[in-house]
């Protein structure tokens, strides 16, 4: 695609609901970047993909966080039994290679009620 | 740790205005620095990326700076117009590192 596609574009989950994110990065990129952003703050880092590779996930806040990239495109972010502080706006970001320009999805609002 | 803060946190300006906004970070060992818009409910999109061998880097009516002696980077805006407005974010990748750490932005706000 033209871009890195995200979906859903919004997400309400119960407390407790399991929920998964997907990213489709654009083609050809290697390294695929998952982000959390805060109401009002800049987006913070959450793990790193190179290919299929899980290169970086020290930014994932807890062991409920999961992310995958099995084929080195698409990724998913799973989070288990989401709780209220988990409500934010998580952005993927890919690259051509690490350090080239990143380019962001529109993002996946996720509210837990 | 690197820390990226971004002044002012705020601007209202009007149309045609040249502006600056600021970014330092703490941490001087970067492999690169990105400037990014963010308008609301929407994602990022790249204005500017400087590799830590550059110093500058230019586009249209945008001209970034980088200083990593002194852990400063500028954005530039000439001729600001009431569509500049959006939330300007710059970001922070460390030399042998896959994070990036972002600044929290600053609200830009072209009166026309």
């Amino acid at each position: 695609g033209a871009g890195v596609s995200q979906s859903p574009r919004y997400k309400v989950a119960k407390r407790g609901q399991d929920v998964a994110l997907r990213c489709d990065p654009i083609s050809g990129h290697v390294s695929l970047f998952w982000y959390q952003q805060a109401l009002g703050q800049g987006p913070e880092f959450l793990t790193y993909f190179q290919n299929e590779a899980q290169l970086d996930k020290s930014g994932l806040p807890s062991d409920r966080f999961f992310a995958e990239r099995p084929e080195g495109s698409v990724s998913t972010l799973k989070i288990q039994r989401t709780q209220q502080e988990d409500s934010a706006v998580y952005l993927c970001a890919s690259s051509l290679e690490l350090g080239a320009e990143a380019f962001f999805g529109q993002g996946t609002r996720l509210t837990v009620v | 740790k690197q820390e990226v803060t971004q002044i002012p946190a705020a601007l209202s300006v009007p149309e045609g205005e040249n502006l600056v906004l600021n970014c330092s970070f703490t941490d001087s060992a970067i492999y690169n620095l990105q400037w990014f818009r963010q308008d609301p409910g929407k994602g990022l999109t790249s204005l500017l990326l400087i590799q830590s061998s550059q110093r500058e880097q230019t586009s249209g009516r945008l001209n970034a700076s980088l200083d990593k002696s002194s852990g400063r980077s500028t954005l530039y805006i000439a001729a600001s117009q009431p569509g500049d407005s959006a939330t300007y974010l710059c970001a922070v990748r460390r030399t042998g590192g896959f994070k990036t750490i972002f600044g929290a932005g600053t609200r830009l706000f072209v009166k026309a």
